[in-house]
């Protein structure tokens, strides 16, 4: 489709194991970004992707989180020795543009959402 | 730092009733504010937005009007349906900051 596509849906994981879900972006969008919505909690920041770099990495809650953008398409994010903290949907969001408030944009469309359960 | 409060939820209605679904924010410099909604199944879908004071975002019958002297940009609609039924979610950008801050999201459930 031409939707943002993030997989998997749902997946679960062993504490300790590692996990890699990935995002495929609209075609074209340059801007990309991964936030996390847990139980009670808002969405949560974690990077933001220009191309295939990454200018604000701020929300990456620590060293076990990483995250990877080639091709100015794809991304994938990885946790390493997963927490059962780490439990949360995790949501991919594109744009055709970084957002900024002086272009008064804002819309970042966004994919389904991986489920993750760490046990 | 920025931060959006949302009204907690979940929020039941019958259908055709009137819905509030209040917001405020705390914000560095003057923010572009955003209701976003995540019907079921789906990915978040920008609903409306305001980009300054008293502006009124409109879209799908839904109205926000940006208040910067109450820091509030509360959703209303005048008479909900079944298909309303969805997390709503409300956000802002400030300044030369490349993300936005969302709030916890309420869930609106509509019956018949």
């Amino acid at each position: 489709g031409a939707g943002v596509s993030q997989s998997p849906s749902n997946k679960v994981t062993e504490k300790g194991k590692d996990v890699e879900l990935r995002c495929d972006p609209i075609s074209g969008h340059t801007a990309l970004y991964w936030y996390r919505q847990s139980l009670g909690q808002g969405l949560e920041f974690l990077i933001y992707f220009q191309g295939n770099s990454a200018p604000d990495k701020s929300g990456l809650p620590s060293d076990r989180f990483s995250a990877e953008r080639t091709g100015g398409s794809v991304s994938t994010l990885t946790i390493q020795r997963t927490q059962q903290e780490d439990s949360a949907v995790y949501l991919c969001a594109s744009s055709l543009a970084r957002i900024r408030l002086a272009d008064n944009t804002g819309e970042l469309f966004f994919g389904e959402g991986s489920r993750l359960t760490v046990l | 730092g920025n931060s959006v409060t949302q009204m907690e939820g979940p929020v039941t209605l019958s259908e055709e009733a009137f819905l509030t679904i209040n917001c405020t924010y705390t914000a560095t410099g003057y923010p572009s504010l955003f209701w976003y909604v995540q019907y079921p199944g789906e990915g978040l879908q920008l609903l409306l937005k305001a980009t300054k004071a008293d502006d009124k975002g409109s879209n799908k019958g839904f109205e926000a009007t940006y208040r910067k002297e109450t820091t509030s940009f509360h959703l209303e609609k005048g008479s909900v349906q079944v298909s309303d039924s969805a997390v709503y979610f409300c956000a802002l950008i400030t300044g030369t900051a490349s993300k936005l801050t969302f709030g916890t999201g309420t869930r609106l459930q509509v019956t018949l």
